[in-house]
Order: structure tokens, then C-alpha cells, then sequence
């Protein structure tokens, strides 16, 4: 049970900012929130993650919300090397990782 | 960041063989492993979670006698595919951490099962 709901798929233009949302509404005080993302016939790449503040990093930023049920993905200008499955997850203290479904980010030139 | 690499990255054989699959951690040792199993326009499905020392600890579902997991140091798991079979085809992945909170994954295993 991945517990995170996300939008099956998404488009976005080149370019342009990209917000992709997350809802972990059951999430507990001590789960992190990690953002994968898969490129065709690759592994999971880490994104991002974060517990409670906003974090930023040289691919994305992360937004939580205050009470922590869901966070949004911000890709501030997406490229179309960004068009992949991006997965939302629950990391928790035992570090087990279970895959939700994803959403398919397409980008339009 | 972290590298973990998988070995070989594709691989196809014949039904009733057995094929051997390699992930190591490269600059990080790693006490716990993990293996997925992808199939086309599916998500990462967690198998097993190789621990160094010990056996492996398999999800609800996963025949531990097909799927074969050995972790003898702190830088290899190796998970051996026995008696594949055809819907044993699938993309292979593994994913190791230096840390509780972090998680790299390898490139992944394309098994292909004639």
C-alpha cells in the first residue's frame, strides 16, 4: 500500500513551470516525503525530499503543506529531458519503499 | 550522489535456465538491499529486501525459492532467477542506501525469458 494518490498523467509546455501534487493524507510525524522520478527502461532517480519545510535543490523544489497531507513538485522550468513518471512516496523509519502508480509528466515543445 | 550499479543490464534466455543478477553498491556499503520487479506501463513492485548476513525477508506474493537472494558483502546482492519461465520477463531493480533516509537505485535488469 503506497498510500499517495497522484494524478495519473500530466502536460506541461517547455519552458514553463510544472506543479505536480501529492496527497498523503494518512502520512505520520516521523515519514519523510521522497520524489523519485523513472526515464523509459532506466531506474528511479532521486529527486527530492523532504519532512515539514519547503526544500529546494538544483532540480526542483518541494512544497509541503503545513499539515503535511500532501506537497507539490515544482519543476520551475521544465525541459523536455524532464518528461518521465514522476513517483511521490512515504519513506519511513523501517526505509521500505513502496511505488505508487505515478504520474506520466509529458512535455510539449 | 551514490551509485549503485546493476549487472548485466540485459539478459535473454531460455525457459527452465537460470539467470543471476547483480547489484552493487560502488562507493557506499550497504547492510540492506532491495529488488523490484517492473512490467510494462506498471509501477516498481517491491520483491524482497536483501539484508547482508541474513536471509532475505520477501513480500506477500514472491516465491522466495524462484527468486533467490544472496547478499554476502556489503556491496553485492545477487538475485538468481530459477527456472524462468516466460512471465518471468520483466525489468529488474535494485536499489541500495548509504542511510535509512536515503535510497539509489540501480540501472535496472531487462530479463527476457524465450
Amino acid at each position: 500500500d503506497a498510500k499517495t494518490t497522484q494524478p495519473n498523467s500530466m502536460e506541461s509546455n517547455e519552458e514553463e513551470p510544472v506543479h505536480l501534487p501529492c496527497n498523503h493524507s494518512t502520512i505520520s510525524g516521523t515519514d519523510y516525503i521522497h520524489w523519485y522520478r523513472q526515464l523509459p527502461s532506466q531506474g528511479p532517480e532521486y529527486v527530492i525530499h523532504g519532512l515539514t519545510s519547503n526544500v529546494n535543490n538544483r532540480m526542483a523544489s518541494l512544497a509541503i503543506a503545513e499539515d503535511r497531507k500532501s506537497s507539490t513538485l515544482i519543476l520551475h522550468r521544465a525541459t523536455l529531458r524532464d518528461a518521465a513518471v514522476y513517483y511521490c512516496i512515504r519513506y519511513s523509519s523501517a526505509s521500505k519503499i513502496i511505488f505508487g502508480s505515478g504520474t506520466r509528466l509529458s512535455i510539449r515543445p | 550522489g551514490a551509485v549503485v550499479s546493476q549487472h548485466p543490464s540485459r539478459v535473454i534466455c531460455k525457459s527452465g535456465t537460470s539467470v543471476k543478477i547483480e547489484c552493487r553498491s560502488l562507493d557506499f556499503q550497504a547492510t540492506t538491499m532491495f529488488w523490484y520487479r517492473q512490467f510494462p506501463k506498471q509501477s516498481l513492485m517491491l520483491m524482497a529486501t536483501s539484508n547482508e548476513g541474513s536471509k532475505a525477508t520477501y513480500e506477500q506474493g514472491v516465491e522466495k525459492d524462484k527468486f533467490l537472494i544472496n547478499h554476502a558483502s556489503l556491496t553485492l546482492s545477487t538475485l538468481t532467477v530459477t527456472s524462468a519461465h516466460p512471465e518471468d520477463s520483466s525489468f529488474y531493480i535494485c536499489s541500495a542506501g548509504p542511510g535509512q533516509r536515503e535510497q539509489y537505485f540501480g540501472p535496472g535488469t531487462r530479463l527476457t525469458v524465450t
